[in-house]
């Protein structure tokens, strides 16, 4: 079975400070993975898939099948981007297309 | 209505009482799941439906049930609340019912079983 693996529950860090919040994943098969983002207040979206290859906000994060790892990554944290972050893989099938989701890293942005 | 919507935004509920979580999307997506946010724990997949007609079930079904009577709703019930299942619900759709497609998600609902 599929496993998604978030080791920080919180991270702090000043303004303009890089962060790194850490996934790691299991998975016999070739993962698709997702981080999700929940600001204060509103409902969960997603913030990257990494299919895309994008940076959005200024975060990117890559797969490293070797290490089974999905890292998101901002080399400048900004108070905006405190949130609770969820990293997710997707076991696709012919039919269904269920997330599997991290335990969630809170991220905290101190001015 | 757009995006999707969940009723009731809260509740507080007496333990064996029945409950139903309602979750409505009005952008014609085929694929609807019911997940849970526990702290520590994530989201945890309930029940899914791939399309109208067919329901399956998640990581975490007991105590659970759903249908799918048609495309826009896909409501969760508790047929026996109990305190374990003190959570926040969260409903999702997703465009397909294949390949690794966004999942949207609703609002929750903070249910409380005392």
């Amino acid at each position: 079975a599929q496993r998604v693996t978030q080791p920080e529950k919180l991270l702090s860090v000043f303004k303009g400070a890089p962060v790194e919040l850490k996934c790691n994943y299991s998975y016999s098969g070739s993962p698709e993975l997702f981080w999700y983002v929940q600001y204060s207040r509103q409902r969960l979206q997603l913030l990257l898939r990494h299919i895309s290859r994008e940076s959005i906000k200024g975060f990117t994060a890559d797969l490293n099948k070797g290490e089974t790892s999905f890292h998101l990554k901002k080399p400048f944290a900004q108070e905006e981007d405190s949130a609770m972050y969820y990293c997710a893989l997707s076991e696709v099938k012919a039919a269904g297309n269920k997330l599997t989701f991290g335990g969630g890293t809170r991220v905290l942005v101190k001015p | 209505i757009a995006g999707i919507t969940q009723a009731p935004t809260s509740q507080i509920l007496a333990a064996g009482r029945r409950m139903t979580l309602r979750c409505t999307q009005d952008m014609r997506h085929n694929a609807m799941y019911w997940y849970r946010q526990d702290l520590g724990l994530g989201l945890r997949l309930i029940h899914y439906s791939n399309t109208a007609g067919t329901t399956g079930k998640g990581e975490v079904p007991d105590g659970y049930s759903v249908s799918r009577a048609n495309t826009d709703d896909f409501p969760l019930t508790l047929a026996s609340a109990v305190p374990s299942q003190t959570s926040v619900y969260f409903c999702a759709s997703s465009g397909s019912s294949g390949g690794a497609n966004e999942q949207f998600f609703g609002p929750g609902t903070r249910l409380t079983v005392l």
